[in-house]
């Protein structure tokens, strides 16, 4: 069975930082692109970051860029999210995503259940 | 780069057909990347349609997808209860945000 399961989502403080991690499981890991999608309460998706299959090529949306890094291991079946700056705008359920190739098509075909981030005081 | 504009609700009984829009430029949905993903409440959302009317396998085939312009349309027909959740459509954006969602549209089963 294919499968994402995301961990790492914790309360932090304004200006902290933190690192998610996604375990994937059921599909050769290393041969497809990778994705963070975020959904703030009772709002809708955001795509957030894209890394390419061997992680030479990373991208950001606009609004994470500069503070955010997504990091892959190929040898460990991982991919991480490391988030730098936080602000309440941060706020959101973070889901790991399976791009259908090795060079990101934007079309998430397996999703983990989430891991939730609240930045607050 | 903002979200791809649907309508946020849309309803229908079942067996009918229903019709999501998602409306972009020619930066975004105009160049034909586009996808739609079902998104039931608690859930993580599902891949339905890829590459404007492609099916994932498993997918129903009472789930369309098309594309007019700037303007894609996902179409679900024979509508059944399990069909009630949120919709978003997706697509690939030349800006520098690679990729952007649509406000999603409730769907609900009368």
């Amino acid at each position: 069975e294919l499968q994402l399961v995301e961990s790492g989502g914790v309360v932090v403080q304004p200006g902290g930082s933190l690192r998610l991690s996604c375990a994937a499981s059921g599909f050769t890991f290393g041969d497809y692109s990778m994705h963070w999608v975020r959904q703030r309460p009772g709002r809708g998706l955001e795509w957030v970051s894209l890394i390419s299959w061997n992680g030479d090529s990373t991208y950001y949306a606009d609004s994470v860029k500069g503070r955010f890094t997504i990091s892959r291991d190929n040898s460990k079946n991982s991919l991480y999210l490391q988030m730098n700056s936080l602000t309440s705008e941060d706020t959101a359920l973070y889901y790991c995503a399976k791009d259908r190739r090795a060079i990101g098509e934007g079309y998430m075909d397996v999703w983990g259940k989430g891991t939730t981030v609240t930045v607050s005081s | 780069q903002s979200a791809l504009t649907q309508p946020a609700s849309v309803s229908g009984s079942p067996g009918q057909s229903i019709t999501i829009s998602c409306t972009g430029t020619s930066s975004d949905v105009g160049y034909g990347y586009v996808s739609w993903y079902q998104q039931h409440p608690g859930k993580a959302p599902k891949l339905m349609i890829f590459d404007v009317s492609n099916r994932p396998s498993g997918v129903s085939n009472r789930f369309s997808g098309s594309k007019s312009g700037n303007t894609a349309s996902l179409t679900i027909s024979g509508l059944r209860a399990e069909d009630e959740a949120d919709y978003y459509c997706s697509s690939y954006t030349s800006s520098s945000t690679l990729y952007v969602f649509g406000t999603g549209t409730e769907v609900t089963v009368l």
